[in-house]
């Protein structure tokens, strides 16, 4: 089965500070994960997918298979990366997965 | 496009009382979803689709029942409410290939049952 935990509930952090937001997974097989955002009011958002290696909002995530993690970083947090981070799997063909709990992030001004 | 549209936004229900929460997608993706997310527990699965004609159990679907209507359309139903199903629920395609994992949600659909 495919699992993902994301130990922290809720992550302070000043702004200009740098954030990480840990996501361990279990799996059997190669992995593939995303993380999804939440901001205020609004709806869930693809925000990066580690097959592709991008840098969205100026976040990265590696994925680590030594230490079973897909961490979510940035150097500098801003005001407006306060949301709610989803490390997600991609689920067995159609059926997709729970996301599990989450991370709120706050950023301090 | 409007991607993914839920209806209503907001309801408020006495317990015992049905309602049904309507989703409807203009992706043209196979598969649909219906979350509810609760604070401190993260989004829970509760029944999927994964094409039309075909609707599956998730992690938390007692106490509700769905419809698959066609492709488009994907509706969620509480017969009777109660105030445990007080939540924000979400629902989300998935297209048939392509990226694996990317989900595409509603607004959500804020209920609250008395």
């Amino acid at each position: 089965a495919q699992r993902v935990t994301q130990p922290e509930k809720l992550l302070s952090v000043f702004k200009g500070a740098p954030v990480e937001l840990k996501c361990n997974y279990s799996y059997s097989g190669s992995p593939e994960l995303f993380w999804y955002v939440q901001y205020s009011r609004q709806r869930l958002q693809l925000l990066l997918r580690h097959i592709s290696r991008e840098s969205i909002k100026g976040f990265t995530a590696d994925l680590n298979k030594g230490e079973t993690s897909f961490h979510l970083k940035k150097p500098f947090a801003q005001e407006e990366d306060s949301a709610m981070y989803y490390c997600v799997p991609p689920g067995a063909g159609s059926y997709q997965l729970t996301f599990g709990k989450g991370t709120k992030l706050s950023v301090i001004p | 496009n409007a991607g993914v549209t839920q209806t209503p936004k907001f309801q408020v229900l006495k317990t015992g009382q049905s309602m049904t929460l309507q989703c409807a997608q203009d992706m043209n993706h196979n598969s649909m979803y219906w979350y509810r997310q609760d604070p401190g527990m993260g989004l829970r699965l509760i029944y999927y689709s994964a094409s039309e004609g075909t609707t599956d159990k998730g992690e938390v679907p007692n106490g509700y029942n769905v419809s698959r209507l066609n492709k488009r359309e994907f509706s969620l139903r509480l017969e009777s409410a109660a105030p445990s199903q007080t939540s924000v629920y979400f629902c989300a395609t998935k297209r048939t290939g392509g990226i694996t994992g990317e989900l595409f949600f509603g607004e959500g659909s804020r209920l609250t049952v008395l």
